[in-house]
């Protein structure tokens, strides 16, 4: 069964440029949530949709954006990269269907986007 | 203020040996989950155990088992007959609400976890 799927792993940009990270969740699952993983300030919550309405957001600034679409994945734009911007970006979907049984809070990640900003 | 704490930044244990990784969390609400993961060098955060704050019982998945005091606010995890392929980092994580209301998934700063043969 397929699991949550992120594209590209790898980018490598410049600052001033902008990005498009893409996320699949798992089939069923209507909730994405994208997180930002740096070695300095650790797994940070970006925001999270829910039937392509954003839900919950965290505390970046609004160069970061996303959408959910009607099939449920998910896309992230940052604006304007700087080289803060550099990280691990990882999403993941929750949702109770027959493959994932836990609640229906349970998040599972994909294999994340590797940004590297120069 | 910092709702998950994980005291232990780095941790060494036996092949085979069965190892503890704490957690304790902040929260002022009735409702909430708790969760493990597990995050290899490769990057993928890979989900382990799930305890529900209504649950009666400690939650098990295989190895993995979920040491939950609810009045002590204390969810460690516990990994028993260690092997190679545990060495990772692994984060604490909580998220507040259920149903239509969730709140945003909280995680712990992580502990980097290696095993020894």
């Amino acid at each position: 069964k397929a699991g949550v799927t992120q594209t590209p792993r790898y980018l490598i940009k410049t600052r001033g440029q902008q990005v498009t990270l893409s996320c699949s969740p798992i089939s069923g699952h209507r909730s994405v949530s994208w997180y930002q993983q740096t070695p300095g300030q650790g797994l940070q919550f970006l925001f999270e949709y829910f039937s392509e309405t954003q839900r919950n957001k965290g505390n970046f600034p609004g160069r970061f954006s996303g959408r959910q679409f009607s099939n449920s994945r998910s896309e992230m734009n940052v604006s304007t990269l700087e080289l803060g911007d550099s990280a691990l970006y990882l999403c993941a979907s929750s949702g109770r269907t027959s493959v994932t049984r836990h609640s229906t809070d349970t998040q599972y990640f994909g294999p994340g986007t590797r940004l590297t900003v120069l | 203020a910092q709702k998950i704490t994980q005291t232990q930044p780095g941790m060494f244990v036996q092949e085979k040996e069965a190892v503890t990784l704490d957690c304790t969390y902040d929260t002022s609400d009735p409702s909430y989950g708790l969760f493990w993961y597990k995050q290899p060098s490769s990057g993928e955060m890979i989900f382990l155990i799930y305890q529900g704050s209504y649950d009666q019982q400690n939650a098990t998945e295989g190895r993995y088992s979920l040491n939950f005091q609810k009045a002590r606010k204390s969810a460690n995890l516990v990994i028993s007959a260690s092997q190679l392929g545990d060495s990772a980092m692994y984060f604490c994580a909580m998220r507040e609400g259920r149903g239509t209301s969730y709140d945003k998934v909280i995680f712990g700063p992580g502990t980097s976890l290696s095993v020894i043969p």
